[in-house]
Formats: C-alpha cells, sequence, structure tokens
C-alpha cells in the first residue's frame, strides 16, 4: 500500500462549487503540505502543518484552506472554486522541514469549469 | 529574480550519452540541497540529496557550488528510462522548500 494517497485522483468541477481534497499517509510523519502544479510554475505552496495544531499558510493560501484532522489526515478545501484553480494538486509528508526528503502521494487532478 | 532556476529544457539526447543540468539559487542562507525526478502526469520522488563535498549515487553525480550559488547533475551512460523531467530544491532555512520548475530529458534511442 502506498505510504501518501489522495482522494480523488481526478476531479471536474464547476466554478463556485466546494471543493475537497484529502490526504492520508501512514509514515507517521508529522509535517504534511498541498502544493499545485502548473505548467512552467512548478511546485509551489499552499499550506503547510508541522502538527496537528499547526496550520501555517504558504506563498498561494488565497482560495484555500485546510484542516488537519489527525496526524494522518491533511484536507485541502477549495470554498469557491474557480477556473484558475485548475492543476495537479499534491500532498506530501517530511519527518523534519528542509532537511529531510518529502514524500508525494500520486497527486489529484483538479479541471474547474 | 527566481528564487530556483533551472533550464526547462527538453535536454534531448542519445542512449549512452552524459549529459548535465544545472540550477540556480538565489538566496545564499540555503541550507540543503536535492534534485527530485518527476515522470509525467506523477508525483516527484527524490533522486538524490546534494552535500556540499559532492555525491555520486551509480551514473549520477551531484554537486554544490556554494561561491556562485548552484547545483549540478550529471547522469552518465543515459538509458532511456532516465527520460523525466528533474527538479531542483533548495531550502532555505525553517520550513522554506522551494521547487525549480524543472528540466526536461529526453533520452532517445
Amino acid at each position: 500500500d502506498a505510504d501518501v494517497t489522495q482522494t480523488p485522483r481526478n476531479r471536474i468541477t464547476k466554478t463556485g462549487k466546494r471543493i475537497m481534497l484529502e490526504c492520508s499517509q501512514t509514515k507517521g510523519h508529522d509535517r504534511m503540505y498541498w502544493y499545485r502544479q502548473d505548467p512552467g510554475l512548478g511546485l509551489r505552496l499552499i499550506y503547510y502543518s508541522f502538527d496537528v495544531k499547526d496550520i501555517n499558510k504558504g506563498e498561494i493560501s488565497d482560495g484555500y484552506s485546510v484542516s488537519r484532522q489527525a496526524q494522518a489526515k491533511f484536507s485541502l478545501s477549495l470554498e469557491s472554486a474557480i477556473p484558475n484553480q485548475t492543476a495537479l494538486y499534491f500532498c506530501a509528508t517530511s519527518e523534519r522541514p528542509d532537511t529531510d526528503t518529502q514524500y508525494f502521494g500520486p497527486g489529484t487532478r483538479l479541471t474547474v469549469l | 529574480r527566481k528564487e530556483v532556476e533551472q533550464d526547462p529544457g527538453p535536454f534531448n539526447v542519445p542512449e549512452g550519452a552524459t549529459v548535465a543540468f544545472n540550477c540556480t539559487y538565489s538566496n545564499s542562507a540555503s541550507q540543503s540541497f536535492f534534485w527530485y525526478r518527476q515522470d509525467c502526469r506523477k508525483e516527484p520522488k527524490l533522486l538524490m540529496s546534494v552535500y556540499s563535498s559532492g555525491n555520486e549515487d551509480g551514473r549520477f553525480t551531484a554537486q554544490l557550488n556554494r561561491a556562485s550559488q548552484y547545483i549540478s547533475l550529471l547522469i552518465r551512460d543515459s538509458k532511456l528510462s532516465d527520460s523525466a523531467t528533474y527538479l531542483c530544491v533548495v531550502g532555505g532555512g525553517y520550513q522554506k522548500v522551494t521547487f525549480g520548475t524543472g528540466t526536461k530529458l529526453q533520452v532517445i534511442p
């Protein structure tokens, strides 16, 4: 079984809809991250969490919110989806911030019409 | 200037060739450096960390030049399976990790 899983893997939705992307991990890591990837822009950090009680904004948090329900679960919500949120979304975990490997989930391809 | 810059490529090389990628970073206080590999529509996976003394893993060699603020990745004896996008990743401090946009490699039979 994969260590980091994401659901759904693909989603098509309409402008204005609320969407939740879910991430679960079995690695036992405290740190979890949400990124989006767009062609030519690379991976950009949306939110990150050091533990259940610690949530931090990344560089592009506007229009998104997150919930850390447990050490193993970190959800990303789009309260009112807009077309420029069409992207590939990745969840990742790490044991320590920037001196250790980040382990990525398989990604969610989101299309907002 | 972008924090982490890479030539997007594509680099088209024949099997067996040697190819090198560079990545420049703007923050001189950066502390950790990595190369990730990303296959089309897949998640990034760590290829190797980059240490000050340089490091090698089979056909792959990574080097760090702090004075000029760049890291490099050398791939020897390229295989078709090396075709992918290679992401440069730089850690600049507490919880700050920046990804480059990637360099695409296509190994041709």
